[in-house]
């Protein structure tokens, strides 16, 4: 089974410039998440999608970042325009949510690196 | 909300001895919580999980964890280091059966194992 894919998996832009990142979840996950990982922390939820709507979204800084999830499929996250305090590990992952268990296992991509100098 | 409290930045044994990574949770629901795993520049790969049946859960490579639930704790335990076991460890919590319910990471505990 394919695991979730991200990429890029690094990126170095200049403050004020805008990047983007793309995920693609296991197959049949309808559930995906875009994490943060500042350096020395642990992952802070960014946005949350069940199928193409979104589930929560109160911790995305949403003057300068945007995600959508066109056919509850793939995912982007675009950030612009970037400040110095956005460099970090953005991680997307994807899981598969039973009825009957709630919360099931959440399957990490390696993340996408990103510097802002 | 629910929140979690991983209580050592860094925790450093010997090969061969146990390991102890230790976790306290807040939640205003019945949790769900988990251990994540993340070697150097790979994904997080989950270790075990608690859903509210055995309070005694076993994962994988020998990590075991126990709920308790009086203590409002999840530790992380492994009879026996292996240097391979060098890594950084999360503890998270859900809050419940909520498919919605976001995943809360603790701060991470960064295990040392010394040869």
């Amino acid at each position: 089974e394919a695991g979730v894919a991200q990429s890029p998996r690094y990126k170095i832009i200049e403050k004020r410039q805008s990047v983007a990142f793309w995920c693609n979840p296991i197959s049949g996950h309808a559930t995906l998440y875009w994490y943060q990982q500042i350096l020395g922390q642990g992952p802070k939820l960014l946005i949350q999608f069940q199928n193409n709507g979104v589930v929560d979204d109160s911790q995305l800084p949403k003057d300068r970042f945007s995600a959508e999830r066109l056919k509850g499929v793939d995912s982007t996250l675009k950030i612009q325009p970037a400040k110095l305090e956005d460099s970090a590990v953005y991680l997307c992952a994807s899981s598969l949510v039973r009825r009957t268990t709630g919360t099931g296992e959440l399957f990490f991509g390696e993340g996408s690196r990103l510097t802002v100098l | 909300a629910q929140s979690v409290t991983q209580l050592d930045s860094h925790v450093s044994v010997s090969e061969g001895t146990p390991v102890l990574l230790r976790c306290n949770y807040s939640s205003s629901y019945s949790p769900s919580l988990f251990w994540y795993v993340q070697h150097p520049n790979k994904g997080l790969q989950l270790l075990l999980k608690y859903t509210s049946a055995a309070t005694l859960v076993k994962g994988i490579n020998g990590f075991e964890a126990e709920f308790k639930k009086s203590e409002t704790s999840f530790h992380l335990t492994k009879p026996s280091a292996h240097m391979s076991d060098a890594a950084e460890y999360f503890c998270v919590v859900s809050g419940g059966f909520s498919g919605n319910t976001p995943l809360v990471f603790g701060k991470g505990t960064r295990l040392s194992v010394i040869a």
